[in-house]
């Protein structure tokens, strides 16, 4: 099974800040990589496909970079209503795995 | 709009059976890969299994493997998960999705306590 490293598990930061999130993968996944977006009691929300392609109707703050094996997640300038839980998620091979999520907190 | 909407989920008992439904709207259902990803309370997401398009194909965790099947029926929409021999750990809020990660269901929570 690939293993998907996420790193911090959580992060506090301020509106406006430029905030980036890692995910790691223990073996080649190219540039199969989605991140996505999860607020409490409700479904995640896809972000960035294929690594660094913005979803349809995501805000241009949101971004994505990275192949092979690392893997970047950057919010330019911090929302209010960007606070929830971010995960990435490869789809290279099965089983899928995702990373273990960043709690995003406004500080 | 795209629906997905699961049912089926509630209060089991150890090594008992549910079977999960997810009803489709809003897309051409038949032409997509789906799956099931599950959601411990408080934790992070688990990929259960998948499904090709027209269901000849699937695979599975190996946490699941010979306990649940996946199925669907494209005439009617649905998207299934039958659940055997469950266990505490199958404790989670099940997520009907596509394959691609676009279109998620609002989950159903699968509660397995004596």
């Amino acid at each position: 099974d690939i293993q998907m490293t996420q790193s911090p598990s959580s992060l506090s930061a301020s509106v406006g800040d430029r905030v980036t999130i890692t995910c790691q993968a223990s073996h080649d996944i190219d540039n199969y990589l989605n991140w996505y977006q999860q607020k409490p009691g409700k479904a995640p929300k896809l972000l960035i496909y294929d690594a660094s392609n913005l979803e349809t109707g995501v805000p241009s703050r949101f971004s994505g970079s990275g192949s092979g094996t690392d893997f970047i997640f950057t919010i330019s300038s911090l929302q209010p209503e960007d606070i929830a839980t971010y995960f990435c998620q490869q789809y290279d091979n099965v089983p899928l795995t995702f990373g273990q999520g960043t709690r995003l907190e406004i500080k | 709009e795209v629906q997905l909407v699961e049912s089926g989920g509630g209060l089991v008992q150890p090594g008992g059976s549910l079977r999960l439904s997810c009803a489709a709207s809003g897309f051409t259902f038949s032409s997509y890969w789906m799956h099931w990803v599950r959601q411990p309370p408080g934790k992070g997401l688990v990929w259960v299994s998948r499904i090709d398009s027209d269901g000849r194909s699937t695979t599975y965790a190996d946490s699941v493997k010979g306990r649940f099947t996946i199925s669907r029926d494209n005439a009617k929409n649905t998207l299934y998960l039958q659940m055997n021999s469950l266990r505490a750990e199958d404790t989670a809020v099940y997520y009907c999705a596509s394959y691609r990660g676009d279109y998620w269901g609002q989950g159903t929570l699968v509660t397995v306590s004596s």
